[in-house]
C-alpha cells in the first residue's frame, strides 16, 4: 500500500499569511494526487487535482505543485473561511489512501 | 446540480448488518465510477471502495474485504454498501463520492461527496 504522509500535522498562522502543506508518497505516483478541504461537520471538498490543477470553483489562491513523491499545497492569503483540515489523497493504485491530515488553526 | 444523499446509518450491535444507500441526481450516474469513503469520529478519511460504471469491477480497503460490499442500480440511479459482520471500527460517517476517472475525466478525482451518514457499532 502507498503511504501518503502529511506535515505538519497541524499549524497556526494568521490572516493574510502564506501557507504551505506537505505531502509525500511512499513511492511514486505520478501526479494522481488531489487536495481536499473540510470543515467541521461537513464533507470533505476538493481542491486539485492532477496534483496542480484547480477544481472549478476554487479560488486561485490555492495552488499545488510535485509529482513523483513530494507534493505541496499553498495558499497564498490566508484569509477566515480557510480555516479547516487539508488531506492529501493518491489514486496511482489501490487501495487509494488519504494523508493524515493538516489542521490550520487561527493564530 | 450533482447532489448524492446517502441514507441507512444507525445503531447497530458488533456482527450486525446494514444497508447504506447513495441516492445520485444531477448528472449522468451510470457514466461514472462511485466509492465509499468513511471518517472515524475525531480521525482522517479512509477509502472503504469503488465500484465502475457497470459494476463489472470492484475495489476494497483490505480491513472491509468480505465483509462489505457495494453495489448500484443505474435504473434507480442508486449506490449501496451492504455491511455485514460489523465491528466496533467500523464506527465512522459513510461518505458517498462520485470517482471521475476513466471514460469521463483524464484524471481521477472524488470530485462530489454526499454528506454523510453516521453508523455507530457497539453493545
Amino acid at each position: 500500500d502507498i503511504q501518503m504522509t502529511q506535515s505538519p500535522s497541524s499549524l497556526s498562522a494568521s490572516v493574510g499569511d502564506r501557507v504551505t502543506i506537505t505531502c509525500r508518497a511512499s513511492q511514486d505516483i505520478s501526479n494522481f494526487l488531489a487536495w481536499f478541504q473540510q470543515k467541521p461537520g461537513k464533507a470533505p471538498k476538493s481542491l486539485i487535482y492532477a496534483a496542480s490543477s484547480l477544481q472549478s470553483g476554487v479560488p486561485s489562491k490555492f495552488s499545488g505543485s510535485g509529482s513523483g513523491t513530494d507534493f505541496t499545497l499553498t495558499i497564498s492569503s490566508l484569509q477566515a473561511e480557510d480555516f479547516a483540515t487539508y488531506y492529501c489523497q493518491q489514486s496511482n493504485s489501490y487501495p487509494i489512501t488519504f494523508g493524515g491530515g493538516t489542521k490550520v488553526e487561527i493564530k | 446540480e450533482v447532489q448524492l444523499v446517502e441514507s441507512g446509518g444507525g445503531l447497530v450491535q458488533p456482527g450486525g448488518s446494514l444497508r447504506l444507500s447513495c441516492a445520485a441526481s444531477g448528472f449522468t450516474f451510470s457514466n461514472y465510477w462511485m466509492s465509499w469513503v468513511r471518517q472515524a469520529p475525531g480521525k482522517g478519511l479512509e477509502w472503504v471502495a469503488n465500484i465502475k460504471q457497470d459494476g463489472s469491477e470492484k475495489y476494497y480497503v483490505d480491513s472491509v474485504k468480505g465483509r462489505f460490499t457495494i453495489s448500484r442500480d443505474n435504473a434507480k440511479n442508486s449506490l449501496y454498501l451492504q455491511m455485514n459482520s460489523l465491528r466496533a471500527e467500523d464506527t465512522a460517517v459513510y461518505y458517498c463520492a462520485r470517482y471521475c476517472t476513466n471514460g469521463v475525466c483524464s484524471y481521477r478525482l472524488f470530485d462530489y461527496w454526499g454528506q454523510g451518514t453516521l453508523v455507530t457499532v457497539s453493545s
